[in-house]
C-alpha cells in the first residue's frame, strides 16, 4: 500500500511569490490534514479537509488556503510568501478514529 | 481535546526499556491517548493508542493509569534508531475524523 506523498520534496521561492504544495493521502482515506513545522519548533495545525470541505483551519492568515479534489488528493497553497513562511510542511491522511499516517513533508525555503 | 504535559527531554542506554511518561490529568472520558514519534526532519510516525486497557504492538507497549490521568510508553529495548522527539496526544474519537493537536513533546537521546 503506497503512503502519503507530498510532492515536491523541496521548494524554493522568492518573498511575495506563491508557493503550491501537494499531497496524495493513502488509498481509501478521505481526510487530509496540513502542519507546519518551522526549523526547531513543533507541528502547527493549519488546515482539515475531509469529503472535498474544509473543516478545520488553525490560527494562520487568509494567505493560507487549499483545496480538496474529488479524488481526496489536496494542495496547500501559500500567496504572498515571506521569510518566516520557511518550514517543513507535512501533511497527513487517516480515516475516522484512526492514527495518522504522514508524508515525508515539502521543505519550503523563501528567500 | 484535553492538554498533556511531557518532560521535554529523556536518556537511555541502548538495550535498556525507555520509558516516556506523559501527564493528561483533565483527560475525559471518551479521549483516547494517542503516542507518535518524530525522527529528526521526517514526518512524524504512528506508535500506538489506547483507551483504558494497556495496549502493546511490534513498536511499543502503552500503560494506561486506572484513573487516565497519565500513561506511560515503553520501548522494551531502545537502539540508536529510537532517537526522536515523542508526542502524547489526547483525542476524542467521534466516528468521524478529527484533528490532532501536537505538543512539544519529549526528545529521546539513546546513547550507545
Amino acid at each position: 500500500e503506497a503512503g502519503v506523498t507530498q510532492s515536491p520534496t523541496h521548494l524554493i521561492k522568492t518573498r511575495g511569490q506563491q508557493a503550491t504544495l501537494r499531497c496524495s493521502p493513502i488509498s481509501g482515506h478521505t481526510s487530509v490534514y496540513w502542519y507546519q513545522q518551522a526549523l526547531g519548533l513543533g507541528l502547527q495545525f493549519l488546515l482539515w479537509y475531509d469529503e472535498g470541505e474544509e473543516r478545520n483551519r488553525g490560527n494562520f492568515p487568509p494567505r493560507f488556503s487549499g483545496r480538496q479534489f474529488p479524488n481526496y488528493s489536496s494542495e496547500l497553497n501559500v500567496n504572498a510568501l515571506e521569510l518566516e513562511d520557511s518550514a517543513l510542511y507535512l501533511c497527513a491522511s487517516s480515516l475516522p478514529d484512526r492514527g495518522y499516517t504522514f508524508g515525508s513533508g515539502t521543505r519550503l525555503t523563501v528567500v | 481535546d484535553a492538554k498533556t504535559t511531557q518532560p521535554p527531554s529523556m536518556d537511555c542506554a541502548e538495550g535498556r526499556a525507555a520509558n516516556l511518561p506523559c501527564n493528561h490529568s483533565t483527560i475525559s472520558g471518551n479521549e483516547y491517548v494517542y503516542w507518535y514519534r518524530q525522527i529528526h526532519s521526517q514526518g512524524p510516525q504512528y506508535i500506538i493508542h489506547g483507551l483504558k486497557n494497556n495496549e502493546t504492538n511490534e513498536m511499543a507497549s502503552l500503560i494506561i493509569t486506572e484513573d487516565r490521568k497519565s500513561s506511560t510508553l515503553i520501548l522494551p529495548h531502545a537502539t540508536l534508531r529510537d532517537t526522536a522527539v515523542y508526542y502524547c496526544i489526547v483525542r476524542v474519537n467521534t466516528g468521524t475524523a478529527s484533528k490532532l493537536t501536537f505538543g512539544t513533546g519529549t526528545r529521546l537521546q539513546v546513547t550507545l
